[in-house]
């Protein structure tokens, strides 16, 4: 299963759009792309999922450049409840394959 | 209606204890989950339950058993309670094996005293 990179951190300001990499350059062919949102006390919440190219919904897009290697999770005109921890995960459609869930990027949105 | 639910949400007890946590999902999702989640806010599976058969079982001590009394339904037996084992257990349902979208119960978090 590909590891999974992001930035411990990140502070942003209400209004601004958002965007959080996460580095998987091991990722294999049949590998997905999944962003889960977690708040203090909850449990995840699943946010976007992509294969390749642009994915977009109704909160936020996923960018994934042809070599997959690095995705990029855009929040449009963040506000202070998108204050959160961000997880990339990475991996196939294989019944054994890991679920590993990386360190996470701890979102601040300043007002 | 709560999607995923768990119970209880808050467990304290003490060393050596046994101790359950129960999951039950409205869903109709063919695969369950057990997280979980230490006090760093690492997030690591122990369990992944497809219709009732196991399909991982992470390098978790066998002090910690999955039981699954039908798809609906995912619990988690714990023996011999340590110290190591306070953290916070989220039990996740999918429609299926990942990368499918999980949904995540509110958590239970024990603490061993």
């Amino acid at each position: 299963l590909a590891k999974t990179t992001q930035p411990i951190s990140m502070d942003s300001y209400e209004g601004q759009e958002v965007n959080i990499t996460c580095s998987h350059n091991n990722i294999a062919t049949n590998d997905y792309i999944t962003w889960y949102q977690q708040f203090p006390s909850q449990g995840p919440r699943f946010i976007i999922q992509g294969y390749k190219t642009k994915v977009t919904n109704e909160v936020a897009s996923l960018f994934i450049p042809a070599d997959r290697k690095s995705s990029t999770l855009s929040l449009p005109r963040v506000s202070l409840s998108d204050t959160a921890v961000y997880y990339c995960l990475v991996g196939g459609r294989n019944r054994d394959d890991k679920i590993i869930f990386g360190k996470g990027t701890r979102l601040h949105i300043l007002p | 209606d709560t999607a995923v639910s768990q119970t209880p949400k808050y467990l304290v007890t003490q060393m050596g204890n046994d101790k359950s946590i129960k999951c039950e999902q409205n869903l109709g999702h063919d695969t369950m989950y057990w997280y979980k989640q230490d006090s760093k806010k690492f997030l690591k599976i122990m369990f992944s339950y497809n219709n009732k058969e196991l399909i991982i079982n992470e390098t978790v001590p066998n002090r910690f058993s999955p039981k699954s009394p039908d798809k609906a339904h995912l619990n988690l037996h714990i023996n011999s309670l340590e110290l190591g084992d306070s953290a916070v257990y989220f039990c996740a349902s999918s429609q299926d094996h990942y990368p499918g979208e999980q949904y995540f119960g509110p958590g239970t978090r024990l603490t061993v005293t």
